[in-house]
């Protein structure tokens, strides 16, 4: 069972609303990884994390925002929602390169 | 970069036929191969993993066997059933990436 978890699961919200997606995990791992999933499932990555005070941009652009202040937390951000922002975002995290990636449950954002 | 390329779906096959979802991989350094699979409405998780050249990952009835001279990690199984109808992603990760790379992912459905 993985310990890492993602709230809310489903969010319908306005355009132009403040949201934040919470991602969890108690595993105690440094590395994690917001991933958008799109209708065709592919997985994007828009943003990642070695560490407390490190993110980095991912390969998708995003106008998201995330924070790393402590390590078990990983919040994404979005300052001004857009029906484009609709998707489903997961969440993973991972030990080091080379072992298994947890993931979240994923969050169905709707902007409406 | 490293990537990923596995084979397109839909999959549509009746139960207990043979299965095989093509995968192939490039990649500068040694990486580790995964498959995951993602059920309706849920996150990611490992199906099975190969660290090395040769290794063969097993789970549930599924396998996949790391070749390294056809940049290769074909997932099969015997005889499927309708439980196993979900998206599968082949995935590798190593040392030398900062991420995790994904396939396109392969949806599968099995019918009774």
């Amino acid at each position: 069972e993985a310990d890492i978890y993602q709230t809310p699961r489903y969010l319908v919200i306005g355009t132009g609303k403040k949201i934040t997606l919470e991602c969890s995990q108690t595993m105690g791992h440094d590395k994690m990884y917001w991933y958008q999933q799109d209708p065709g499932m592919e997985l994007h990555l828009i943003h990642y994390s070695y560490g407390v005070n490190s993110t980095e941009k991912g390969d998708l652009s995003s106008e998201s925002t995330v924070s790393r202040i402590r390590t078990e937390h990983f919040p994404l951000t979005l300052e001004s929602a857009r029906p484009s922002h609709t998707s489903q975002y997961l969440c993973a995290s991972i030990a080091e390169m080379n072992t298994e990636a947890f993931f979240g449950q994923g969050t169905r954002l709707t902007v409406v | 970069g490293d990537s990923v390329t596995q084979m397109e779906g839909p999959v549509t096959l009746s139960e207990e036929a043979f299965l095989t979802i093509n995968c192939t991989y490039t990649a500068t350094g040694y990486p580790s191969l995964f498959w995951y699979v993602q059920y309706p409405g849920e996150g990611l998780q490992l199906l099975l993993k190969a660290t090395k050249a040769d290794d063969k990952g097993s789970n549930k009835g599924f396998e996949a066997t790391y070749r390294k001279e056809t940049t290769s990690f074909h997932l099969e199984k015997g005889s499927v059933q309708v439980s196993d109808s979900a998206v599968y992603f082949c995935a590798l990760s190593d040392q030398t990436a900062s991420k995790i790379i994904f396939g396109s992912g392969t949806r599968l459905s099995i019918r009774p």
